[in-house]
């Protein structure tokens, strides 16, 4: 099944700097979704994207998709020592699952460090 | 309290002894799925359910089995469980296309 690939793998930067990451996938989707995950937590829901939008902002977080190079990116802005945490792209294609629903399907995650 | 639990949060079993984990949720979501977190692997996904009476393979399943008799509980069975099976599992549910809800983990050592 298709899965989201995210970059960097991992990312260190200092408090108040700004964070990106990108997550590349390979086919049709329904939407993508962003989480984090504290050590060993469950995951935290950040930010749904559905295929037909572009850009969606949440608080200091900001998500963009890009349907024709299929990636996304995640941006946070003004990070914190609590944004320390993995974050995962997920991708939604249960309209193109021929019936099923494949349900999601994670990236490997990006580990991001806020240096205080 | 919206929220999806799993039982239990740990575990130390050994090869073979069948064991089952539960996972229940409050917020009526037709969707349940299980998934197994490994370092450098990320999620995959076992098992999920689109309702009840009906679930299908994820990505991973062997090894797993998984029922889903009641709308708000989806447990994952290991009948006979082997030490790659060790891992940290996650169960969620969702509405259909909407974003999932996750439970707080069930780390599964098998020795």
């Amino acid at each position: 099944s298709q899965q989201g690939e995210e970059d960097p793998q991992a990312l260190s930067i200092q408090e108040g700097e700004n964070a990106t990451m990108n997550c590349s996938y390979k086919t049709s989707i329904n939407n993508l979704q962003w989480y984090r995950q504290n050590s060993g937590r469950g995951l935290v829901h950040l930010i749904l994207i559905r295929s037909n939008e572009r850009e969606k902002h949440s608080g200091r977080l900001r998500v963009t998709l890009d349907t024709s190079k299929k990636s996304s990116s995640l941006l946070i802005t003004a990070s914190r020592a609590a944004d320390t945490a993995s974050y995962f792209c997920a991708t939604d294609a249960w309209m193109y699952s021929g019936g099923g629903a494949d349900g999601l399907t994670f990236g490997k995650g990006t580990h991001l460090i806020i240096q205080p | 309290e919206a929220q999806v639990t799993q039982n239990p949060r740990y575990l130390i079993t050994v090869t073979g002894k069948k064991l089952t984990v539960t996972c229940s949720q409050n917020m009526n979501h037709e969707y349940m799925s299980w998934y197994r977190q490994d370092p450098g692997l990320g999620l995959r996904q076992i098992y999920y359910s689109m309702n009840v009476e009906v679930t299908d393979k994820g990505d991973v399943p062997e090894g797993y089995k998984v029922s889903r008799k009641e709308k708000r509980n989806f447990p994952l069975i290991l009948e006979s469980p082997s030490p790659n099976q060790t891992s940290l599992y996650f169960c969620a549910s969702s509405l259909i296309g909407a974003e999932q809800f996750f439970g707080p983990g069930t780390r599964l050592t098998v020795l």
